[in-house]
């Protein structure tokens, strides 16, 4: 069956603009996270997103970063006014329910700001 | 919050020979830990998961063990092959609260020289 899938694979943006950010997860999985990942270092948490609860933003860096998930499924992430140091590779993955199960991993989108 | 260390940046070891990665952990010990597997340019691969009341758990040629004592995991790669050179990655799945997202660590290189 089809995997987490992100869009755009690559993204160039200019320092000050927004970006958006999007993760479509594997069919019937209630979990949803963002993730992000600099050069050579781990994933930083981001959000988490469970079924029809208040998601987790715990792990958001600053109010220029917020997501949303339509439907139970398909999720945005925005990023506004945006600064280098948010250059990273943004993941997304799903699961079948909460942190105990396995997460399956989207390719990633790979943000440069300029 | 909960700080994760996994072993050197990065390992090599001779193909056919046993890697050993490390996993160690502060604070409050995990509900689950989990092993992931990243290429380059890719997202991580779920491959192992490991409960608290679990010692050991085996998956082919991998092998992953559970010390709450020590807050410590080890990660085991038998009769290696350059094929398994990759990041290797562990996570660990804490309730405590809201806090319901996976603690990814910075990972471990490995390269299986032939």
């Amino acid at each position: 069956g089809a995997g987490v899938s992100q869009s755009p694979s690559n993204k160039v943006t200019e320092k000050g603009k927004d970006v958006e950010l999007r993760c479509d997860p594997i069919s019937g999985h209630t979990a949803l996270y963002w993730y992000r990942q600099s050069l050579g270092q781990g994933l930083e948490f981001l959000i988490y997103f469970q079924g029809n609860s208040a998601p987790d933003k715990s792990g958001l860096p600053s109010d220029r970063f917020s997501a949303e998930r339509t439907g139970g499924s398909v999720s945005t992430l925005t990023i506004q006014r945006t600064q280098q140091e948010d250059s990273a590779v943004y993941l997304c993955a799903s699961s079948f329910a909460g942190p105990g199960y396995e997460q399956y991993f989207g390719p990633g989108t790979r943000l440069t700001v300029t | 919050s909960q700080k994760i260390e996994q072993n050197s940046e990065a390992l090599n070891i001779q193909e056919g020979k046993t890697a050993t990665l490390t996993c160690n952990y502060t604070n409050y010990s995990p509900a689950y830990l989990q092993w992931y597997r990243q290429d380059p340019g890719r997202g991580p691969v779920f491959l192992l998961l490991i409960r608290e009341n679990e010692k050991e758990k085996r998956k082919e040629r991998l092998k992953v063990t559970f010390d709450t004592t020590l807050k410590q995991s080890l990660f085991h790669i038998t009769a290696s092959q350059p094929a398994d050179s990759a990041t290797y990655l562990c996570a660990l799945a804490v309730y405590s609260g809201s806090a319901r997202q996976l603690t990814f660590g910075s990972g471990t290189q490995l390269t299986v020289l032939p």
